[in-house]
Order: structure tokens, then sequence, then C-alpha cells
């Protein structure tokens, strides 16, 4: 099994504050890597999908970047609002033997406070 | 809407009886996969199946059983053999095994 680091486990920020987390993976055996937010009460959520090193992908306030190299990539989020805060969880997807493997990290849980 | 219908949302159960959880997709995807979420643990593989007729273990898959009979339903047993059950369960399928998930709202299990 795959050590996937997510930090911080959890952060509380103001309203129209901006904030970032990070995932860190084995670099090894990269395909791919995913974000998901998960909500209280809800289904978790693909953010992006990201292949390629340097890779940047935004979706509204929220934008991610990928290292393979070094093996971690950074989710920002612009002016958080009170309807970001969720569990954000990063996955590695890592080819091997003919099949890929998804491993989650643990999440970082983002309160945004009004 | 497509989407994906796991049931029950809560369940609980004694210790010995074996119960089963379902899971049921409307998006044509081939791949379906179970995850158990645990307080302070990512999501962890239970089993996954890549195609009808066809599943492999995951990480954790002891305990379990499970079984594709068709595209649309994974169903996930939990067995007596499972030492700790409780836990949130969640599935998810995606068109090919490299693609994002989508997921259920998941099943809690509570074991008296």
């Amino acid at each position: 099994i795959l050590n996937v680091e997510q930090s911080p486990q959890s952060l509380h920020v103001q309203e129209g504050d901006s904030t970032n987390f990070t995932c860190s993976f084995p670099s090894s055996n990269f395909y791919a890597l995913h974000w998901y937010r998960w909500e209280t009460a809800k289904s978790p959520e693909a953010l992006f999908v990201m292949t390629l090193n340097g890779d940047e992908k935004k979706k509204g306030r929220i934008s991610a970047t990928l290292n393979t190299k070094e093996g971690y990539s950074y989710l920002y989020i612009k002016g958080s609002q009170p309807e970001d805060s969720a569990t954000y969880l990063c996955a590695p997807l890592n080819s091997g033997a003919g099949s890929y493997q998804l491993t989650f990290g643990k999440g970082t849980k983002l309160s945004v406070i009004p | 809407d497509g989407g994906i219908t796991q049931s029950p949302k809560y369940l609980f159960r004694k210790e010995g009886q074996n119960v089963t959880l379902s899971c049921e997709q409307n998006l044509n995807h081939d791949a379906m996969y179970w995850y158990r979420q645990d307080p302070g643990q990512g999501l962890r593989l239970i089993y996954y199946s890549q195609i009808v007729n066809d599943f492999q273990k995951g990480d954790i898959a002891e305990g379990y059983s499970v079984s594709r009979e068709k595209k649309e339903s994974f169903p996930l047993t939990v067995t007596s053999a499972q030492k700790n059950p409780t836990a949130f369960y969640l599935c998810a399928s995606n068109p090919g095994t490299a693609g994002e998930l989508f997921f259920g709202e998941g099943s809690r299990l509570t074991v008296l």
C-alpha cells in the first residue's frame, strides 16, 4: 500500500482567505493524481484528474498543480467561501503488473468561517 | 438522473450475522469498487470489478465477498469472518480503471 500524505490534517480559515494544502506520494509507477471534494452527508466528487508533470488545472476558485518527479501536488482555494467547507482527498493512481491502483490519503478537512 | 445508489444508508447487525450492502449504478460504467472508511484513515479498497463476472481483492478483502452478475450491480457481503465490520462503506464506479470515480452516498454499518 502506497504512503500518501496530506497536510494539514485540518484547518480553519476566515471567509475570503486563500488557502492551500499538500498531497505527497511516491513518484515511482505514477500514472495520475486525483483530487476529490467530500462534503458532509454527500458523496465525494472529483475535482481534478492530473497526469502530466507540471500540469495545472483550474475549476472556478480552485486550482491544483502537479509535480510527478518529486511526488507532490498542491490544491489552492482562492477567496474561500463557506460552501468550500469539506474534506479534500487526494489519490495517486499507480500502474503495475497490468493493473491500476488508486490509493487515498486521509484528507484535509477545511472549515471556512463566515 | 444517472448515478450510484447504495442501500441501506444505515444498518445494524448482531455479531455473527452476514449482511449485504447493495450498490447499483445506471452510468453504464464497466468498473465498480467498494471502499471502507474508518475514523482517521483514508479510504481503503475492499474489492473491485473491472467487468461483469470478474472481480479482484483489494487491500482489505478478508471477511468480505462480492459478486458481479450484472453490469449495474456490485453487492458487498460483510461476513461474520470480518473481525471489525463497524465502518462506513462507499461504492464507486468509473468507465475505465484510470478515470475519475463516481461515488454513492455510502452505507454505515454498526455491529452491536
